[in-house]
């Protein structure tokens, strides 16, 4: 099974201050189709999870630009350029190379300083 | 617009079964698999497996094999997770989701139910 790991698991943020959370995994996540297979979640207090980014770096529909995701095959990174009060929540990465297991990460909890 | 909408709480006695919903609508139900995650109370996320709503076709987590069961009912368009032999360590938030027509495999979850609580209490 792949494992992921997440640091730091929990990060006090200031608002208008960069952000940014490490995932890293026990193998390589890049297909033979070039992509890499890690998604990003937030999960906001008493929300379902929200998909942030998608193949390791695709912003998905909705999410604002100042989210990015970087890293290829076992290090990945998300950060917040600039960060919001209504970006506190656990985030969440998730490999999907493995497709009889998809495991995530054990989260990474975000709140104001 | 595309919804999945879960079936209410439940609370079960240590050894039973409990069945959970999902109803999907706002788009052609037989093109997306649906995927089942559990958390339990204040933990993290954690993937049980998923179905393809086309021909049924099942992938399940090895730590739920035996555990579960996923069904769909194409004619309501709404899939099922079925836990058996409850234990109190089954007590967790199920949510179902829909992954992407972005991604080629069955993740990009874009649209996620509400979550549905199965308290397993004696």
């Amino acid at each position: 099974d792949i494992v992921m790991t997440q640091s730091p698991l929990s990060l006090p943020v200031t608002p208008g201050e960069p952000a940014s959370i490490s995932c890293r995994s026990s193998q390589s996540l890049l297909h033979s189709n070039g992509h890499n297979f890690l998604d990003w979640y937030l999960q906001k207090p008493g929300q379902s999870p929200q998909l942030l980014i998608y193949l390791g770096s695709y912003r998905a529909s909705g999410v604002p630009d100042r989210f990015s995701g970087s890293g290829s095959g076992t290090d990945f990174t998300l950060t917040i350029s600039r960060v919001e009060a209504e970006d506190v929540g656990v985030y969440y990465c998730m490999q999907a190379l493995q497709t009889e297991g998809f495991t995530f990460g054990p989260g990474t909890k975000v709140d104001i300083k | 617009q595309v919804q999945l909408v879960q079936s209410g709480g439940e609370v079960k006695k240590p050894g039973a079964s409990v069945k959970v919903s999902c109803k999907a609508s706002g788009y052609t139900f037989s093109n997306f698999a649906l995927t089942w995650v559990r958390q339990a109370p204040g933990q993290g996320l954690e993937w049980m497996g998923w179905i393809s709503a086309y021909n049924g076709h099942t992938i399940y987590a090895e730590k739920f094999q035996g555990k579960v069961s996923m069904t769909t009912d194409i004619s309501t368009s709404t899939a099922y997770l079925e836990l058996n032999s409850l234990r109190s360590d089954d007590t967790a938030v199920y949510f179902c989701a829909r992954g992407s027509s972005l991604c080629s495999g069955n993740h990009c979850f874009s649209y996620w139910g509400q979550g549905t609580l199965v308290t397993v209490s004696s």
